[in-house]
């Protein structure tokens, strides 16, 4: 079965300056999708950014973007920038080839952004 | 935009009590999910279904059933409530594709006492 680890339960960073997430999963598929999701106070979960596995091109969002190294299993989160609304909890999340279509998540991750 | 919409932010029962957690969404979606989300335990699937009247177990199935008689609308359901089952209750949606991403409600927080 497929696994999903963020080893950082908690993060802060100052408003403006960058912060990483980071994101490691386990599978013995080849094709598969990657997602990060982000969580306000609010609680309504959000689609951040998303990675398809045979893209070699890490993906980008605006301030947002991914360093996926394939064969690592590493999926990690890059926000640049950092704004007081980027606070929330940030969940690394894996879907792969089977027909469930079902996500497997991480743990979460909360991130704190200081003024 | 994708709206998903769960009937109770949040929810109070007691002990042995039916719980019905409602869940709509106006895009069409064949897929519906019900998730689990608990501290430090991230969120865990509890049942999904992938067209009306059809359903799969998920990660953490025991003591839960759903109902999904129309395409819109997914229904979880706790037959007899119990303690350990309060937690927050997340419906998302998503089209019938790997890429896609699953759109979520807001959802409730259910306390059973």
């Amino acid at each position: 079965a497929q696994t999903v680890t963020q080893s950082q339960p908690e993060m802060s960073v100052q408003e403006a300056e960058t912060v990483t997430l980071s994101c490691t999963y386990d599978t013995s598929e080849s094709d598969y999708y990657l997602f990060w999701y982000k969580q306000p106070p609010s609680r309504q979960m959000i689609l951040v950014i998303r990675q398809e596995a045979y893209k070699q091109q890490n993906a980008t969002e605006n301030r947002f973007s991914v360093n996926f190294q394939k064969a690592a299993k590493s999926f990690s989160l890059k926000i640049s920038d950092s704004q007081l609304g980027d606070a929330a909890m940030y969940f690394c999340a894996y879907r792969g080839q089977g027909g469930s279509e079902k996500l497997v998540f991480g743990k979460g991750m909360k991130l704190t952004v200081n003024p | 935009d994708v709206k998903v919409t769960q009937s109770s932010r949040y929810l109070v029962k007691r002990t042995g009590e039916k719980v019905f957690l409602e869940c709509v969404q106006d895009m069409d979606h064949e897929n519906m999910f019900w998730y689990r989300q608990d501290p430090g335990l991230g969120l865990r699937l509890i049942y999904f279904s992938y067209d009306v009247k059809m359903k799969e177990k998920g990660d953490i199935p025991e003591g839960y059933s759903v109902s999904r008689e129309k395409k819109e609308r997914f229904s979880l359901i706790l037959e007899s409530a119990s303690t350990n089952q309060t937690s927050m209750y997340l419906c998302a949606s998503s089209l019938p594709s790997r890429g896609v991403p699953q759109h979520f409600g807001d959802g409730t927080r259910l306390s059973i006492l």
